[in-house]
C-alpha cells in the first residue's frame, strides 16, 4: 500500500520553465508536506514545507501548492535552472506523531 | 559545524555476513532514522528511535537490527538475513514535536560480493 504516490518519474524541462511534479496522499491524518532534493551519492535535504491550514507557500523559486479536498500537493520551480537537475521526493506525516512517509522520487533534468 | 556523520560510504560484504553501518550526529536531536534506497523505489523506512533505548520497526525491519544506547548514534546492522541487502541507505535525524524536518547524512552504499 503505497501511502504517497508521485508523478512523473521522471521529467524533463528546458532551462527557464517551470518544473511540476505531483503528489497524492491517501491518509487524511497527514498534516506536514515536505519536499527533498537529492543530489547523486548525496542524502536529500529539505526544500520546502508546508501544513493543510495554507493553500500555497513559496520560496524563492520553489512553490507548494495543496488541495485538501482532492488529497493533493504540488511542487512547482518556477525559471527551473540546470543547478535544479535532481531527485525531489515529496513526503507526509502526521506532524510530531509518525516518521515521513516519502514518494518515489522524481527525477528532474533541466536541459540549456 | 552540527550535522549527520553516516560511515563507511562504500561497504562491500560477502554472502552471509553481518555488517554495522554507522550514524553519529551531533545535532542534539531525539529522533533518529534508518532508511533504504533503491532506484524507482523512494526511500522506505527501515528503524526509527524517538528516544535513546527505544526504536521501533518501520515497513522493511526484518534482515536488520538498530541500537540507540546513546542520544548522538544510532548503528543499523544488516545482517545474513537479509536477502537483498545491496541498497544506499540513509540515516536521518530530528527533533520531536509539531513541525520539524530531517537531517540526512550523506548515505552509504552497501553492495553485495
Amino acid at each position: 500500500q503505497q501511502q504517497v504516490k508521485q508523478s512523473p518519474q521522471s521529467l524533463i524541462v528546458q532551462k527557464g520553465g517551470i518544473s511540476i511534479i505531483n503528489c497524492a496522499y491517501e491518509n487524511t491524518a497527514f498534516d506536514y508536506f515536505p519536499w527533498y532534493q537529492q543530489f547523486p551519492g548525496k542524502g536529500p535535504a529539505l526544500l520546502i514545507a508546508i501544513r493543510p491550514d495554507v493553500s500555497e507557500k513559496k520560496e524563492g523559486r520553489f512553490t507548494i501548492s495543496f488541495n485538501k479536498s482532492a488529497k493533493q500537493f504540488s511542487l512547482h520551480i518556477m525559471d527551473s535552472q540546470p543547478g535544479d537537475s535532481a531527485t525531489y521526493f515529496c513526503a507526509a506525516s502526521i506532524s510530531g506523531n509518525t516518521p515521513l512517509v516519502f514518494g518515489k522520487g522524481t527525477r528532474l533534468s533541466v536541459i540549456a | 559545524d552540527g550535522g549527520i556523520t553516516q560511515s563507511p560510504k562504500y561497504l562491500f560484504r560477502k554472502e552471509g555476513q553481518n555488517v554495522t553501518l554507522s550514524c553519529e550526529q551531533n545535532l542534539n536531536h531525539d529522533a533518529m532514522y534508518w532508511y533504504r534506497q533503491d532506484p524507482g523505489q523512494g526511500l522506505r523506512l527501515i528503524y526509527y528511535s524517538q528516544i535513546v533505548n527505544d526504536f521501533q520497526k518501520g515497513d522493511i525491519a526484518e534482515g536488520y537490527s538498530v541500537s540507540r544506547e546513546k542520544k548522538e548514534s544510532f548503528p543499523l546492522t544488516v545482517t545474513s538475513a537479509q536477502k537483498n541487502p545491496t541498497a544506499f541507505y540513509l540515516c536521518a535525524s530530528s527533533r520531536r514535536g509539531e513541525d520539524y524536518g530531517y537531517t540526512f547524512g550523506s548515505g552509504t552504499r552497501l553492495t553485495v560480493v
